[in-house]
């Protein structure tokens, strides 16, 4: 266990429909990680927090969005979701915002129908 | 390159025997280069890094590499166990310009350790 928490679990959705996808990171790391996972694209980077702020940038799609809270945690939210976005969500947090050692969340499989 | 499709590279061996994981990687300006190992149905899990002016580091029952002449990478694993059984991943963290905290992986390699 990692002690990054992500819920759901599982989110299946429909086509155009928006989602939220949530995470916790491990107690007193201040940095969020969101990356994809998929059969086609491996394992890809999205976007970075820093105790509240946006840090780094991957191929994050317009319709992607997310956010770090006071409390740390942080959210991702899917939006006009495709059949493409159907992957593996995985939130990592680490204690700065340099670090090798990212703790990875167990994940969020995402379904689009 | 980023992307995997649905062939990864695979390495069976038995246990007991010492497993060899490669990896290319393209960045030369890359900071540090790092290996992951992901158990099927959980997320990655941190096993080394190294500096790129480092040619060799040593953890526990692993070794990396880093050959930067032909920008390889690779990790031994001693006396692999049933339980090293998953995919390895190498990634790379250029910290320059807004790179911060960006990981980028490599393909990933399927071990399989045979009892």
């Amino acid at each position: 266990d990692s002690g990054v928490t992500q819920t759901p679990k599982h989110l299946i959705t429909a086509t155009g429909q928006r989602v939220t996808l949530r995470c916790s990171p491990r107690s007193g790391d201040l940095s969020v990680y969101w990356y994809q996972q998929s059969l086609d694209q491996g394992l890809q980077f999205l976007i970075q927090y820093y105790n509240g702020e946006e840090r780094a940038k991957g191929n994050i799609l317009e319709r992607f969005s997310a956010q770090q809270f006071p409390d740390l945690h942080s959210e991702l939210n899917l939006s006009s979701l495709e059949l493409g976005d159907s992957a593996l969500y995985f939130c990592a947090s680490s204690p700065r915002a340099y670090y090798n050692e990212q703790f990875f969340g167990p994940g969020t499989r995402l379904t689009v129908l | 390159g980023e992307s995997v499709g649905l062939h990864l590279p695979t390495l069976s061996v038995q246990e007991g025997d010492n497993s060899i994981i490669n990896c290319a990687y393209s960045n030369s300006a890359s900071d540090y280069f790092i290996w992951y190992k992901q158990e099927s149905g959980k997320g990655p899990q941190f096993i080394i890094d190294i500096r790129s002016n480092m040619d060799k580091r040593q953890g526990q029952r692993v070794t990396v590499l880093l050959n930067k002449t032909v920008k390889h990478l690779s990790l031994q694993i001693a006396a692999t166990q049933p339980g090293d059984s998953a995919v390895y991943f190498c990634a790379e963290n250029n910290a320059g310009g807004t790179s911060y905290g960006k990981l980028t992986f490599g393909q990933g390699t399927i071990l399989t350790v045979h009892p």
